[in-house]
């Protein structure tokens, strides 16, 4: 059975630096991963899609990486925010149109 | 920019009461999923939609839960008798194709008395 495990909880930083939020899984064999913000009481907003053949996938200042042999990603923010403060989920996709299993998050804290 | 939109926001409901949460997905999308967020826990997969049937569900998808596409825009989810452990955000997500991107709406947060 997959399981997705973010690390870690909770992170606090403060505006300007960069940082790495991380996500594993225990089955390598997905067809892609997600990652997606939560802003608290609200729905998830899809920042990037990184298929299994593909090691990144970029978006402004977001840097996603993939190693699905080692069943590990990572979202790169570059120059962070007070507006990125959020909680910071990733998912990951067995089969086609099936679907996500996500982690329990990592709730960032950008400190102005 | 096409989104996902949920109504209600917030639903309140007794224990026992049947509840239909609704949901527009984006008009060229052809897969449906609802999913679910107990509050604090992680968010969990109910079902999946796909050319006027389900095509993949959860265990947590009993036969008290059932999903339909009325018309060409509506997505619903009802549950038939509400027990307290239903009490959740709900999320509705479509998608355009079988490995795209899901994407997610605001959600209908339940709760159950």
């Amino acid at each position: 059975k997959q399981e997705v495990t973010q690390i870690p909880a909770a992170l606090s930083v403060p505006e300007g630096e960069n940082l790495v939020l991380n996500c594993s899984f225990t089955d390598s064999a997905i067809y892609n991963l997600q990652w997606f913000r939560q802003d608290p009481g609200k729905g998830l907003t899809s920042l990037l899609l990184i298929q299994s053949s593909q090691r990144e996938q970029t978006s402004g200042r977001l840097n996603a990486s993939l190693d699905k042999s080692s069943g590990r990603s990572t979202l790169y923010i570059a120059a962070s925010q007070p507006g990125d403060s959020a909680t910071y989920l990733c998912a990951v996709r067995h089969n086609q149109g099936g679907k996500l299993i996500f982690g329990q998050g990592t709730e960032l804290s950008v400190k102005p | 920019e096409p989104e996902v939109t949920q109504t209600p926001s917030h639903q309140v409901t007794q224990m026992g009461q049947e509840v239909i949460l609704r949901c527009v997905p984006i008009s060229n999308h052809l897969y449906f999923y609802w999913y679910r967020q107990i509050l604090g826990q992680k968010v969990e997969f109910l079902v999946s939609f796909y050319n006027n049937e389900i095509s993949e569900k959860s265990e947590i998808f009993d036969d008290q839960f059932s999903v339909e596409r009325p018309d060409g825009s509506n997505f619903t989810l009802k549950i038939r008798s509400t027990k307290l452990e239903d009490s959740a955000m709900y999320f509705c997500a479509s998608g355009s194709t079988s490995l795209g991107e899901q994407f997610f709406g605001p959600g209908t947060r339940l709760t159950v008395l």
